[in-house]
């Protein structure tokens, strides 16, 4: 079964840049896979961030950028801010109609 | 602007039929391409994708999930339903449903606000 990867945790300081990345257990990410991503706070549900690769939805900073890095899709915060301190999802198509959740990121900003 | 809105039983009982409701307002469940799907999260944990159905009947599942697990739809009341048999505590999660729009959108872009499940006797 096909894992998709990502960092358990990331912590960066007010004003840095973190890259967050969702990977394959077995392959590369491309844009067939159409990665997106989903910032969620406690207690609430998923906001989405970024679809298809690269494209912010609606209302989201453009701190937040979408990309494919080498064999993985990456999500940038580029001068990240305290209420970005959140935990990250991306979601990966895989064909035949199933998509498979990576394991999420825990972003700290201190 | 489209909402969806999950309801159904907060408690289940292991081995039974775990049974959930997502009502679509603000839009017709029958627009075009969009899917309509369920994703969980149990407690303390990630996301995890259920399934996912268009209108016309097509229905994907998560492969692990696959035999336990109906989704199904009533165009008449623009609602989505989930049905997950033979439950046990693994079961406990927070159900979400969300709109799926289709490339070149290609995310699940519209969430529901999410029911908390608990399987227990």
């Amino acid at each position: 079964q096909t894992v998709v990867t990502q960092e358990p945790s990331f912590s960066v300081s007010p004003g840095g840049t973190v890259t967050v990345t969702c990977g394959l257990s077995s392959g590369s990410v491309s844009t067939t896979n159409y990665p997106s991503w989903y910032q969620q706070t406690p207690g609430q549900a998923p906001r989405t961030l970024i679809y298809n690769t690269n494209t912010r939805s609606s209302g989201v900073p453009d701190r937040f950028s979408g990309s494919i890095l080498g064999n993985k899709a990456a999500l940038t915060i580029t001068g990240a801010q305290a209420d970005d301190e959140s935990h990250y999802y991306c979601v990966l198509y895989l064909g035949s109609g199933i998509w498979v959740f990576g394991g999420g990121t825990k972003l700290t900003v201190l | 602007q489209l909402q969806l809105q999950e309801s159904g039983p907060g408690l289940v009982k292991p081995s039974e039929t775990l049974s959930l409701t997502c009502t679509v307002s603000g839009g017709s469940i029958s627009s075009g391409s969009d899917h309509w799907g369920w994703i969980r999260q149990p407690p303390g944990k990630g996301l995890e994708w259920i399934g996912t159905m268009h209108y016309s009947g097509s229905t994907y599942y998560n492969p692990s999930l696959k035999r336990r697990v109906t989704i199904s739809v009533d165009t008449s009341k623009n609602q989505f339903s989930l049905k997950l048999s033979s439950v046990t505590a693994t079961d406990t999660a927070v159900y979400y449903c969300a709109r799926y729009s289709m490339p070149p959108r290609a995310a699940f872009d519209i969430w529901g606000q999410g029911t908390m499940v608990t399987v227990s006797s």
